[in-house]
Formats: structure tokens, sequence, C-alpha cells
């Protein structure tokens, strides 16, 4: 089944204590992304990877990291969270930049 | 900050009245994307717009492209309780419009 997996799903968790969600996809697309979701804010992007070790910025990248070792996974990572980055975070890949984005169920993290 | 603008934020209707919700984009935009998320969910893609004045119909669901390629719409004509849930425009590139939630009331 063609999909995209996070994990973990629920994530509570302590202020500066590094954490890493990972996002895999099996489609083999060439695009993928990060999005947290808040209230009246709708989706925004974090960072994105055209390809294979090609990473960039997005609207809100400001506290996060990511990887793109493998065109399979691109994990996010927190090396300091804060309470400002509780939110619910989407992955998502596409078979190209600008096509439809296949979205992972989801990780909602907690920041105390 | 967001440059695609979507309204309205909410939206409450009694079943079978008709729904629409709109996305503005300061600039010309090269595609528009729809999606839905039902409560709890994740985004599911609903359709692509690429043309100018392009009209494209699912069902009850109706979406356009203006002909400057800078708004669209999404019309929903007798709304069904199966249609709750939050709907997003996107442009290309993954920027989305912070979306309108619709509720249906039986």
């Amino acid at each position: 089944e063609a999909q995209v997996t996070q994990n973990p799903r629920y994530l509570i968790t302590v202020t500066g204590k590094k954490l890493t969600v990972t996002c895999s996809q099996n489609m083999n697309h060439e695009y993928m992304s990060w999005y947290r979701q808040d209230p009246g804010l709708g989706l925004r992007q974090i960072y994105y990877s055209m390809n294979v070790e090609v990473t960039d910025k997005g609207d809100v990248p400001e506290g996060y990291k990511v990887s793109r070792k493998e065109k399979r996974n691109f994990p996010l990572i927190l090396e300091s969270p804060s309470p400002n980055q509780t939110s619910l975070y989407f992955c998502a890949s596409s078979s190209a930049w600008a096509y439809e984005q296949f979205f992972g169920p989801g990780t909602r993290l907690t920041v105390l | 900050g967001q440059q695609v603008m979507q309204i309205p934020q909410y939206q409450h209707v009694q079943e079978g009245e008709d729904f629409t919700t709109y996305c503005n984009s300061s600039t010309t935009l090269s595609n528009i994307q729809w999606y839905k998320q039902r409560p709890g969910g994740h985004p599911v893609f609903l359709i692509q717009l690429v043309k100018s004045g392009e009209v494209k119909k699912q069902k009850r669901l109706t979406f356009q492209f203006g002909e400057a390629k800078k708004n669209s719409s999404l019309h929903i004509t007798a709304t069904q309780t199966t249609d709750v849930g939050t709907y997003f425009c996107a442009e290309a590139g993954g920027r989305f419009g912070a979306g309108t939630r619709l509720t249906v009331k039986p």
C-alpha cells in the first residue's frame, strides 16, 4: 500500500530534550516536506526537500533541522524543543515539486 | 507569512445548503491545489487547477481558477454531513491557505 508513515504519532516531552520525528514514504517520491498545523494558521511549511541531499527552508524553519540521506526518509529534528513548538506535525511527499502531495497521519507533539 | 488568503475561516450550514470557500493571492499562481482534512485526519488531495479560467467538477464539488490566476474557489452544492471538514487551498511548492472549516447540521 502506497503511504507516508510518521513516528511517533504522539509525543509528550520537556523543554530542551532533543527529539526526532521520522517520516518515510514508499512511493519513490522525490519531493518531501514537513508542515506544522496550528489552530487558525493552517499548514505552514517548515522544510522541504526536492531530492536526496537537497533541503531548503520553508516559512517557519527556526528551531528545526532535517536531513535527506535516503530518498524514502525525511526525519524532522528538534535539537532543543520549546513549548512554542507544541503543534501537530505532518510529513508529505509528492513525485515532484508542485504535484499532488500525500500526507502522513500526523504527529501530535507537546513540549512542556 | 501566508501569501494565499482563504475565506471564510469557518462556515456552518444546514444540510442541503451550498458552500463556497475562496482563495486569493497577491501574485500570479502557477497552479492551485485543493485539499480536504476530515476532523482528526490528515489533508487529502482533491484536485489541481493549472489553466487560467479552468473549471473542474467532482460530483457536487466545483473548482474554479480565476482568469488572472490569482484566485480560486471551491463550491459544494447541496452539502451533506460527509462534507464536514477543513478545506485548504495550496499554491505550488506547498504554501497553504489557513483553511475553511465546514460544519454541516443534519
